[in-house]
């Protein structure tokens, strides 16, 4: 069984300030994929950024960071200077590659406050 | 670029009807997923397909059926729709999971469906 926990269910902060939404995962799996996926209020979901189990080489995109960490089952994601448009709900998701599942977290509601 | 379709994107349902959500793809994905999104609970798998004629049972597939009869649609069916079942419905589909191949699912754009 694979399990996606995001304990942080709501954070709010202010613009400019960072963040970062934790993902902590479980697999039996010794290949995988980790994702994260924002919904914005429009409500449709947009993929951010996919890893996988064998590079833990960590990514920066512009504002945005991921930290894997395989010895802590963890897969958090930063933002940097946020902005109001930052403000949705953030997924994190896992699918073992073998395995056609795809398993998401419950989410981290982040609000923005200008 | 369609990538992933439903229909319909809204619909009420009075208790004990049913109906069909239709997903389709553009994609040439081999899989499809349909979930369901409610308050504090995230996104929950209700079925799967991996192909074409094959589907099977996610975590909440009960009052659910689906099927694949053609690899770019993936049909959600609700016979006797319960209260239970008020919820939005997201589709989605992706490649076939391999290392080192991009496999990220996409999602249609919702169903809201409404059972009273």
């Amino acid at each position: 069984a694979q399990k996606v926990t995001q304990a942080q269910t709501e954070i709010s902060v202010v613009e400019k300030e960072d963040v970062t939404l934790d993902c902590v995962y479980e697999t039996r799996d010794t290949t995988y994929y980790l994702f994260w996926y924002k919904q914005p209020p429009s409500g449709e979901l947009v993929f951010l950024i996919r890893r996988n189990s064998f590079d833990e080489q960590n990514e920066i995109s512009g504002r945005y960071s991921w930290n894997f960490q395989k010895s802590t089952s963890s897969f958090n994601f930063t933002i940097t200077a946020s902005q109001v448009v930052d403000s949705a709900v953030y997924f994190c998701a896992l699918s073992g590659i073998g395995n056609e599942k795809l398993t998401f977290g419950t989410g981290t509601r982040l609000t923005i406050i200008p | 670029n369609a990538g992933v379709t439903q229909t319909p994107k809204f619909r009420v349902l009075k208790t004990g009807q049913s109906m069909t959500l239709l997903c389709a793809q553009d994609m040439n994905h081999e899989y499809m997923y349909w979930y369901r999104q409610d308050p504090g609970m995230g996104l929950r798998l209700i079925h799967y397909s991996v192909g074409e004629g094959t589907t099977a049972k996610g975590e909440v597939p009960d009052g659910y059926n689906v099927s694949r009869l053609k690899k770019q649609n993936f049909l959600l069916g609700l016979e006797s729709a319960a209260p239970s079942q008020t919820s939005v419905y997201f589709c989605a589909s992706r490649r076939q999971v391999r290392i080192k191949m991009n496999t990220e699912a996409f999602f249609g754009q919702g169903t809201r469906l409404t059972v009273v």
